[in-house]
């Protein structure tokens, strides 16, 4: 099993529809978490990072942490076309990041 | 200015070629990072310096040698390539390496990639 589990997609949604994007894990010693986005043929780039439960908000982004379930959310309101990337989620553990493999996402205008 | 570049952007090479890739980070950080990603976008850590010090190794071939001449370059020299190691290789930089610790100073910053193609 993996530490991380992300579905790859691709999830395609029109423009101005709320996106959720999710990741379980398995290791209880992950300690805080993190989202990326990434462009075709770019680096990935930090977009929010959590430490505890509970939600945090950052403009259309709202990112979730339930510790007690390993589940993670990316909640991404009235969608627009440039937000079409591959979303990574990223987990701490003892000096290393450990990511999903990524979620792809369209928004089609 | 670009805060963590690598070269080249593109490598084609044949199998049995060396090759090296550079990196370099104009952020004033102390710990970087290789991380290769396959063509299932899975995106791994390879290495990790902090300081000129090598302090994540993970389960790579040795023909995979990462070099720090000083803590803001980190190079990866690959030996006798091989048709898997056709993939994206991503240099990042953090300003430290304690990941335990919940602060902005733990955030990568990433370079745009370098993607190797072995044929």
């Amino acid at each position: 099993q993996k530490e991380v589990e992300q579905d790859p997609g691709p999830l395609s949604v029109p423009e101005g529809a709320i996106v959720s994007l999710n990741c379980t894990y398995s290791n209880s010693a992950f300690q805080y978490f993190m989202w990326y986005r990434q462009y075709s043929r770019k680096g990935p780039e930090l977009l929010m990072y959590t430490y505890s439960s509970g939600n945090k908000e950052d403009g259309r982004f709202t990112a979730q942490v339930d510790k007690s379930s390993k589940y993670i959310s990316l909640f991404i309101r009235d969608s627009q076309p440039s937000d079409s990337a591959t979303y990574l989620c990223a987990m701490s553990g003892f000096q290393k990041l450990v990511f999903g493999t990524g979620t792809r996402l369209l928004v089609s205008p | 200015d670009t805060a963590v570049s690598q070269t080249p952007k593109y490598l084609v090479t044949q199998m049995g070629n060396d090759k090296s890739i550079k990196c370099e980070q104009n952020l004033g950080h102390d710990t970087m990072y290789w991380y290769k990603q396959d063509s299932k976008k899975f995106l791994k850590i390879m290495f990790s310096y902090n300081n000129k010090e090598l302090i994540i190794n993970e389960t790579v071939p040795n023909r995979f040698s990462p070099k720090s001449p000083d803590k803001a370059h980190l190079n990866l020299h690959i030996n006798s390539l091989e048709l898997g190691d056709s993939a994206v290789y991503f240099c990042a930089s953090s300003q430290v390496s304690d990941l335990l610790s919940p602060t902005a100073k733990n955030i990568q910053y990433f370079g745009a990639g370098t993607r190797l193609s072995v044929l």
